[in-house]
């Protein structure tokens, strides 16, 4: 199975300043087919289920603020939030979808400070 | 729109089954994946397994492979999961989540959720 490790397990960030979550994965999840990632990242508010933001490592899903942006390759992503908004306190989930059994990081908890 | 909508709160006793069930709308039923996810209280997403809509064919968790099965009905476009022997660590709230069948296999959308609470 591959193993997603997120880093930092949580974090606090001033509004209007930048956020970045890192996620690790335990082998490459880059799809040699189609030279793409197979790394998503979703966005959980209490009480909601997640929300799709970010595929293919960096492909913004539609309607998602281009405030939000993702990167990496292989092993290593991340995920950016800049000018954080009081409505981007949430949980934040990298996962592969690179095999099966598909799996995900652990989340990452953003507060504001 | 694209949505899916998943069956009501359950409370079931340790031992027992559930079923769940997700409806999907606004698209082509049998193009995609249905995927099962649980969050136990306070925790993390766990993926439990996967069915195509188009042929049936399912990938299970290892770890719920002997409990598990997930099926769909193409004539009202709803997907199921039934968890067998159910104990109280099954408390959860359980997720149907669509993906693709090719290179499309995020998990987008989601349904809203299912508590399942399991307790004599």
């Amino acid at each position: 199975d591959i193993v997603m490790t997120q880093s930092p397990d949580s974090l606090a960030v001033s509004l209007g300043e930048r956020a970045t979550i890192n996620c690790k994965s335990s082998q490459s999840v880059l799809y040699s087919s189609n030279n793409k990632n197979d790394l998503a990242w979703y966005q959980q508010k209490p009480g909601q289920p997640p929300k799709l933001l970010i595929y293919w490592a960096s492909t913004r899903e539609s309607g998602v603020p281009d405030r939000f942006s993702g990167s990496g390759s292989g092993t290593d992503f991340t995920l950016t939030i800049t000018t954080l908004q009081a409505e981007d306190v949430a949980v934040y989930y990298c996962q592969q979808y690179y095999s099966t059994p598909y799996t995900f990081g652990q989340g990452t908890k953003l507060e504001i400070k | 729109q694209v949505q899916l909508v998943q069956s009501g709160t359950e409370v079931k006793k340790p031992g027992a089954s559930v079923k769940v069930s997700c409806k999907a709308s606004g698209f082509s039923f049998t193009t995609y994946y249905f995927n099962w996810v649980r969050q136990a209280p306070g925790q993390g997403l766990e993926w439990m397994g996967r069915i195509s809509a188009y042929n049936g064919n399912t990938n299970y968790a290892q770890k719920f492979q002997d409990r598990v099965t997930m099926t769909t009905d193409t004539s009202t476009s709803t997907a199921y999961m039934e968890l067998r022997s159910l104990r109280s660590d099954d408390t959860a709230v359980y997720y149907c989540a669509r993906s693709g069948s090719g290179y499309d296999n995020w998990f987008d959308p989601w349904g809203q959720g299912t508590l399942v609470t399991v307790s004599s």
